[in-house]
């Protein structure tokens, strides 16, 4: 059964203290690997798509990376305005639609 | 400025009761798709369309019809049949339906059962 799992659910850090999230799959095949962001009450802002294992993308503190296995999203020295929930979503070879996590909720405090 | 927009924003029924939620895009998408978010679960697939009159079920379709009569418009009804509609609601598009193409999403709609 194709599965994503995001760990940890919730994640709490201090300005400038950077960490990594973690979006484990397991499909039948990898289309692509998608990272988004979503603030309460809205919907989900697309960051990144990957689609190979060793593909890395970088957008001001975010950084995504991709395995066979897993994908993480690395944030550097993060600020209070990176509080978010970040979830992961992937496209598998067979069908349509995209799996997502259930996401991981971090806050920053300064 | 292309994007998304669903409205309302919030949405109240009552029981018994038919509602529509409604979802344009002018990002020329093909694809269309409506999600449901409850808290501490993720997004679950409610319809989507890969193009214009024509729509497949997701894995949560009971109590839930869909339209797509225009390419830019995929109006989503919460029938009574749906015992439990209270929830987020999103819609996104896609370029195509394929799964390497990333999907972009609406605001939400907030439903809400009185």
């Amino acid at each position: 059964e194709d599965q994503v799992t995001q760990s940890p659910e919730a994640l709490r850090l201090q300005e400038g203290e950077s960490s990594s999230l973690n979006c484990s799959y397991t499909v039948s095949g990898l289309r692509g690997l998608f990272w988004y962001r979503q603030d309460p009450g809205k919907g989900p802002e697309f960051l990144f798509t990957l689609y190979s294992a060793g593909e890395e993308k970088e957008k001001e503190r975010l950084k995504a990376t991709l395995t066979k296995k897993e994908s993480f999203l690395h944030i550097t020295a993060p600020k209070p305005e990176d509080s978010a929930t970040y979830l992961c979503a992937v496209g598998p070879q067979a069908g349509t639609a995209l799996i997502f996590g259930k996401g991981t909720t971090l806050s920053v405090s300064s | 400025d292309g994007g998304i927009t669903q409205s309302p924003k919030y949405l109240f029924r009552k029981e018994g009761q038919n509602v529509t939620l409604s979802c344009e895009q002018n990002l020329n998408h093909d694809a269309m798709y409506w999600y449901r978010q409850d808290p501490g679960q993720g997004l679950r697939l409610i319809y989507y369309s890969q193009i214009v009159n024509d729509f497949q079920k997701g894995d949560i379709a009971e109590g839930y019809s869909v339209s797509r009569e225009k390419k830019e418009s995929f109006p989503l009804t919460v029938t009574s049949a749906q015992k439990n509609p209270t929830a987020f609601y999103l819609c996104a598009s896609s370029v195509t339906g394929i799964s390497y193409n990333e999907q972009f999403f609406g605001p939400g709609t907030r439903l809400t059962v009185l």
